[in-house]
């Protein structure tokens, strides 16, 4: 199926350090949503973004919607060991029965202490 | 709030056999509840999409005579892998999207894992 471009495939930083990925599309989402997995268990929501622009944070993590609907980013703001696992891009077009997601292809970051 | 669970967690079974995996939402009801599968170091793939009380939409090269679902309630549905062989196994992992409110996200259970000898 469908899938986003998400950048980079993997990050390796040192605890402290900010932290920046993002995934783009080439159609247009309506909601985009950011997840965090760890080993052998399923996907954490992070932030939901539902407008075009919107910048949203959760703590130390901060997302945006960019404007043409296409892209979106999320900012990780002074790392620590257990920011380490693989975080999802996923993209949602919504409206009706159409709520399904199309997932980025995981970032997978690693903090060293 | 907003917690799925699954069963079981993992399960090892001889090729041929079936085996049932039950998603539920704990605190809240799902219109809709999707079903998804993850090979190691990829990404989620959906497989289908489960409406309480209608047939599941299945995506493309996904057989539905293979894997059965059954959405009886809102707060439970079943994927089941019919003649299981060594090449299903893999990471198993529903969703759900709360009736309540006009948000889209969805919550996800934490997986099972299906190996198939």
């Amino acid at each position: 199926g469908q899938q986003l471009n998400q950048s980079p495939q993997s990050m390796f930083i040192q605890e402290g350090e900010d932290v920046s990925m993002n995934c783009t599309s080439s159609s247009i989402f309506n909601t985009w949503l950011w997840y965090k997995q760890d080993p052998g268990e399923g996907p954490v929501l992070l932030i939901a973004l539902y407008k075009a622009g919107e910048l949203t944070s959760n703590g130390r993590l901060t997302a945006q919607f960019g404007i043409t609907r296409k892209d979106s980013f999320l900012n990780i703001s002074a790392s620590i060991p257990s920011d380490v696992g693989i975080y999802f891009c996923a993209g949602q077009l919504g409206g009706g029965s159409n709520y399904k997601l199309t997932f980025g292809k995981g970032t997978l970051l690693t903090v060293n202490p | 709030g907003a917690v799925v669970s699954q069963h079981p967690s993992r399960v090892i079974c001889k090729s041929g056999t079936s085996v049932k995996i039950e998603c539920r939402s704990l605190d809240f009801q799902a219109t809709t509840m999707f079903w998804y599968r993850q090979f190691p170091k990829q990404s989620l793939m959906l497989m289908a999409t489960s409406n309480e009380g209608s047939k599941a939409t299945y995506e493309q090269g996904v057989e539905k005579d293979k894997f059965l679902i059954n959405h009886a309630s809102l707060t439970l549905s079943t994927l089941t892998v019919t003649s299981a062989h060594p090449e299903d196994s893999s990471f198993y992992i529903c969703s759900a999207k709360p009736l309540a409110g006009s948000y889209n996200e969805q919550f996800f259970g934490p997986g099972t894992r299906l190996t198939v000898l």
